[in-house]
């Protein structure tokens, strides 16, 4: 099955610095790869999805890039800010599931 | 839209005791719901898919005796841990995959039951 790995597993960031998480996934079929941000005791919110016929997608201060030949993508997140803070977790498709990275903590130091 | 509701959001019981969390759609239809276990500071672990009128799938390592799950309408899916033992102790998460948006493969989360089995 699809086996995603993602570093690091802690980044500490001052505030208005730039944060990167980097994920790689196994399985070349793969097509849809997911980042969810969660916050303490809450549910993962998606924040951003690319799929495999794009190479870079961005929204306001976050983007994702995918590497298809190199199986591996990663989140930007620009200015970062204290409400950042948060677990994130990337994601990519198997067979009929997503199986997810460990998580990487993001704290964004005032 | 794509709006997921889970009940309840926490629950405390004794050892030996049965617990249902149910998971709900709420503004679209889920042929497809997932279940997933998160113990403190570790990712997401799938437990079941399941499939709207039919059996759930479970993960290898997963009791189905024990995770009993039913998805008997296109908006619900429930969960009864059996049972239940202090290791079952845990946050339990749902999803589902809103077809309706063409984006087949997003799954959007319920906000979690955390369980605490004395």
């Amino acid at each position: 099955g699809e086996n995603v790995e993602q570093h690091p597993s802690t980044l500490s960031v001052q505030e208005g610095d730039s944060a990167v998480i980097k994920c790689t996934y196994s399985d070349s079929a793969s097509n849809y790869f997911p980042w969810y941000k969660q916050e303490l005791g809450k549910r993962p919110q998606l924040i951003i999805d690319i799929r495999s016929n794009v190479g870079e997608k961005k929204d306001q201060r976050i983007a994702v890039t995918l590497n298809k030949t190199a199986k591996h993508f990663s989140l930007h997140i620009t200015e970062t800010q204290p409400e950042d803070s948060a677990v994130y977790f990337c994601a990519a498709n198997g067979y009929y599931k997503l199986s997810f990275g460990a998580g990487t903590t993001v704290t964004v130091r005032a | 839209g794509a709006v997921v509701s889970q009940h309840p959001s926490w629950v405390i019981c004794k050892s030996g005791t049965s617990v249902k969390i149910e998971c709900r759609s709420l503004d679209f239809q889920a042929t497809t719901m997932f279940w997933y276990r998160q113990f403190p500071k570790q990712s997401l672990m799938l437990m079941a898919t399941s499939n709207e009128g039919s059996k759930a799938t479970y993960e290898q390592g997963v009791e189905k005796d024990k995770f009993l799950i039913n998805h008997a309408s296109l908006t619900l899916s429930t969960l009864t841990v059996t049972s239940a033992h202090p290791e079952d102790s845990s946050f339990y998460i749902c999803s589902a995959r809103d077809y309706g948006q063409g984006a087949e493969e997003t799954q959007y989360f319920g906000p979690g039951t955390r369980l605490l089995v004395l």
